[in-house]
């Protein structure tokens, strides 16, 4: 039982790159969310997910897509990197019974 | 969106006083949890509280959710150097459009000096 897992942990993009950050959990959970942390501004929703095949928007959805095929992974994606995309990404995912979202241990990416 | 206030920003305090950090919130919840991160890892969850004017306790951590809904507390009890970290209230509905989301505040900072 790997809980959520995360990828890469660190990642350096240049500026209009794509790429995907990896999700993936094994504890069978509906939901599934991201969130980008920055200093001084806590976390904030990008995307969640209530269970495979729906997704909705966070508070700062621009510039991220995402989509939920199965009910064990929850990948994000970037499609052109802005340096404003440069923080720390969490996925975070918990049963739809509990209220508790367990964390990945985070991505944190840098784009030049 | 939904606003969290949490409040202080920052803490330096010494090993063995006592630590209090609120929350308060524009709109009602029906559950506030508090989370605490340590460097480089995800938030983990502390206490989680479910009814209004619960107050409940883990250790050396008390919590409060407040009775109008919209506000809640934390205190860390004689503290020690491995409680520094963020400390962070979130907020969650868990019915409707929010159904699924849950609101973090921007953090508590917290640092213990031996």
């Amino acid at each position: 039982n790997a809980g959520v897992t995360q990828t890469p942990k660190f990642q350096v993009l240049k500026t209009g790159q794509s790429m995907t950050l990896q999700c993936a959990q094994d504890m069978n959970h509906e939901y599934m969310s991201w969130y980008r942390q920055d200093p001084g501004m806590g976390l904030r929703l990008i995307h969640y997910s209530v269970g495979a095949g729906i997704t909705d928007q966070g508070e700062v959805p621009n510039g991220y897509n995402v989509s939920r095929s199965t009910t064990e992974d929850f990948p994000l994606r970037l499609l052109s990197a802005a340096p404003s995309q440069t923080s720390v990404y969490f996925c975070a995912s918990r049963d739809s019974t509990t209220i508790d979202y367990t964390f990945g241990s985070g991505t944190r990416l840098t784009v030049v | 969106g939904q606003q969290l206030n949490q409040s202080p920003q920052s803490m330096f305090i010494q090993e063995g006083e006592d630590v209090s950090m609120n929350c308060t919130s524009s709109s009602i919840f029906n559950t506030w949890l508090w989370y605490k991160q340590d460097p480089g890892e995800g938030p983990v969850l502390l206490i989680a509280l479910y009814k209004a004017g619960e107050l409940t306790s883990n250790g050396r951590l008390t919590a409060q959710f407040g009775i109008t809904r919209k506000d809640s507390f934390l205190n860390i009890s004689a503290s020690i150097p491995s409680d520094v970290g963020i400390y962070f209230c979130a907020g969650q509905n868990n019915r409707g459009s929010t159904l699924g989301r849950l609101y973090f505040g921007r953090g508590t900072q917290l640092t213990v000096w031996p």
